[in-house]
């Protein structure tokens, strides 16, 4: 199954809300999840199943979506936030991931 | 707090074998699958291998079926992936991850922080 998400990049000014999309190629039921890589670290999850907010993760951060279209939205976004975020999905073996989308503060 | 340290990366010369290995503690080892997920230099996540909490079940990409194998010592907490044949595209930091369930095709919730393979003449 292709993940593909969108945009590649975006820049963004503290305190907007931010909408990260991945589609897939397939139908993935809710087996969606979504991770957070901030430069030189390694990734950790931030939504599993579409949209269940993973343990200490702020409210800011949200998921939506089943079927084949997924979205991760961060309302309200800080400086912190700076990141590359990933879909992956595991309702089909392999799992996959997506491409990621980078975002930068302006 | 769940830990994950990975070892055995460093710079091997294409078609020799490198051994990694993941030691584990703050959760019930045996109680969780763990995967090998992979990133090259500047790109994206590339799930390698999984093996289920009594190694029942396993799964590889295809990119790396037949060149790697992946075990777990669940008396010691650790998990290993021997990799043979190794090419310049499996080039990548190689990070340990604990999938939420026991079954390795379930999502990953805590990462270690990598260990780099470069594959060089």
């Amino acid at each position: 199954i292709v993940l593909t998400q969108s945009p590649d990049f975006k820049s963004v000014t503290p305190k907007e809300k931010v909408t990260i999309t991945c589609r897939a190629s397939q139908s993935v039921g809710i087996n969606l999840h979504w991770y957070q890589q901030k430069p030189d670290q390694s990734p950790k999850l931030v939504i599993k199943y579409a949209s269940q907010s993973f343990s200490g993760v702020p409210s800011r951060f949200s998921g939506s979506g089943s079927g084949t279209d997924f979205t991760l939205t961060i309302n309200s976004l800080e400086a912190e936030d700076a990141a590359t975020y990933y879909c992956h999905q595991t309702s089909s073996l392999p799992t996959t991931f997506g491409g990621g989308t980078k975002v930068q503060i302006k | 707090e769940v830990q994950l340290v990975e070892s055995g990366g460093g710079l091997v010369q294409p078609g020799r074998s490198l051994r990694l290995s993941c030691a584990a503690s703050g959760f019930t080892f045996d109680d969780y699958a763990i995967h090998w997920v992979r990133q090259a230099p500047g790109k994206g996540l590339e799930w390698v291998s999984g093996i289920s909490w009594n190694s029942g079940s396993i799964g590889y990409a295809d990119s790396v079926k037949g060149r790697f194998t992946i075990s777990r010592d669940n008396a010691k907490s650790s998990l290993y992936l021997q990799m043979n044949s190794l090419r310049v595209e499996d080039t990548a930091f190689y990070y340990c991850a604990k999938s939420w369930t026991g079954y390795y095709k379930d999502g990953v919730d805590y990462w270690g922080q990598g260990t780099l393979v470069t594959v060089s003449s």
